[in-house]
């Protein structure tokens, strides 16, 4: 049964850089044809996709919104997959998840979601 | 503002059938797969339908998904106390290369 787990301070100040893990358990992260994906969740708000990231990082898809400040990066070696995400403000106060999607098939496996609040 | 637009609100009595609704443009759903999720407030998302109208191991056919144009609805029939619980659909918006979220509809059972 493959898990994912966020990783990462719940606390960050304003303009710094929130940087989050996350670390894959029961399978590869390096086998299938799977993307990496990081979504998160203001609270009452709806869902947004941050982005995402093939297996072998050749391919990175981001939000337009955030593409200016973000970047995915993988680490096979590890089994881990990791979002930087720079310059934060109040407004990227949120649920954080990880998850996994395969390709046309939506994302199946996610992670419990890692409460990171950005306040001084 | 979400680029996939979803009713903010539904809800049904036990052994109703409802539906929510989910409406975007051509590039997202009218040439893209649609996927649905499910989430009860402090755990994760849920994958309920992928590819349109197809079922992850363990939903139960109760959930069903139709397709038109750029359009799609979930329905939910025989509702449960279960099924309360926030619903967001989702699709691959290629003038964006990314993908996009509906604004989710909070599902009621009363």
């Amino acid at each position: 049964q493959v898990q994912l787990q966020e990783s990462g301070p719940g606390l960050v100040k304003p303009s710094q850089t929130l940087s989050l893990t996350c670390t894959v358990s029961g399978g590869s992260i390096n086998s299938g044809s799977y993307y990496w994906s990081w979504i998160r969740q203001p609270a009452g708000k709806g869902l947004e996709w941050i982005g995402r990231i093939y297996i072998s990082g050749s391919i990175i898809n981001y939000n337009p919104s955030l593409q200016s400040r973000v970047t995915l990066s993988i680490d096979t070696s590890k089994n881990q997959f990791s979002l930087n995400l720079s310059s934060v403000t109040a407004a990227d106060t949120a649920v954080y998840f990880c998850a996994r999607e395969m390709a046309a098939a939506g994302n199946d496996y996610w992670g419990q979601g890692l409460l990171v609040t950005v306040s001084s | 503002q979400s680029v996939l637009t979803q009713p903010p609100s539904a809800s049904g009595t036990p052994g109703q059938r409802v539906t929510i609704s989910c409406s975007g443009s051509s590039s997202r759903i009218g040439s893209n797969y649609i996927y649905w999720y499910q989430r009860v407030p402090g755990t994760a998302p849920k994958l309920l339908m992928y590819r349109n109208n197809h079922r992850p191991s363990g939903v139960p056919d109760r959930f069903s998904v139709s397709k038109s144009g750029t359009s799609a609805s979930l329905a939910i029939s025989g509702l449960r106390s279960e099924d309360e619980a926030d619903y967001y659909c989702a699709a691959w918006d290629d003038s964006l290369s990314a993908v996009v979220f509906g604004g989710g509809t909070k599902l009621t059972v009363l």
